[in-house]
């Protein structure tokens, strides 16, 4: 299994651009999540997702649009890139939710300028 | 809603030393624990959990973390650290009602000099 994989790792982005951010899991598991890091920060919830077709509004959901059309897939939609939106982030997913633990994908290091 | 208070920011220590990293959560009712790691350049990966049972957990490379209810505490512990252990840690708290979204502490940045 490669588990949980992100593209791009990096990127570049000016002010006013969008793009999307993807994430792909083959554990088939249900529950989804994206969240952002800032340097000296902890994970912060953008969105996260408990079956395909199903989204919810994280912790810092402003600025970001998700989608889940099948269970491997949650990619996460930057509109209108502003500089607060620099910030590494983290896709990962989970069997169940609770007691089952979050797998990680190795990141997307945005810098919005 | 629930949160997580990780007290050290930066922890500098010499091979063979031992390791206490605390982590405080605040929510009154039933959690579910858990200790992240993140090695250079690597992804976040479970190094131990906390759902029922023993207080006690062990996890992976001699890592083991106490759950203290009264104290809502999960500190992590190591006797002895290796160089190999510089990484940043991070504690995560869950609860059953919520959809398994983690909330996370800060992070600590473990730095071991060989």
């Amino acid at each position: 299994n490669a588990g949980v994989t992100q593209t791009p790792k990096f990127r570049i982005l000016k002010i006013g651009q969008s793009m999307t951010l993807q994430c792909t899991q083959d554990m088939n598991h249900n529950y989804m999540y994206w969240y952002r890091q800032d340097p000296g920060m902890g994970l912060k919830l953008i969105y996260y997702s408990v079956g395909a077709g199903i989204t919810d509004k994280g912790e810092v959901p402003n600025g970001y649009n998700v989608s889940r059309s099948t269970t491997e897939d949650f990619p996460l939609r930057l509109e209108l890139a502003a500089p607060s939106q620099t910030s590494v982030y983290f896709c990962a997913s989970s069997y169940l939710a609770t007691t089952y633990e979050q797998y990680f994908g190795p990141g997307t290091r945005l810098t919005v300028t | 809603a629930q949160s997580v208070s990780q007290h050290n920011h930066h922890v500098i220590l010499s091979e063979a030393a031992s390791l206490e990293l605390g982590c405080n959560y605040s929510y009154g009712g039933t959690v579910n624990l858990f200790w992240y790691v993140q090695y250079p350049g690597q992804h976040l990966q479970l190094l131990l959990k906390y759902f029922s049972g023993d207080p006690l957990v062990k996890g992976i490379k001699g890592f083991e973390a106490e759950f203290i209810k009264s104290k809502f505490s999960f500190n992590l512990r190591k006797p002895s650290v290796q160089w190999s252990d510089t990484a940043e840690y991070f504690c995560a708290v869950n609860v059953d009602t919520n959809a398994g979204k983690s909330t996370f502490g800060d992070g600590t940045t473990l730095t071991v000099k060989p």
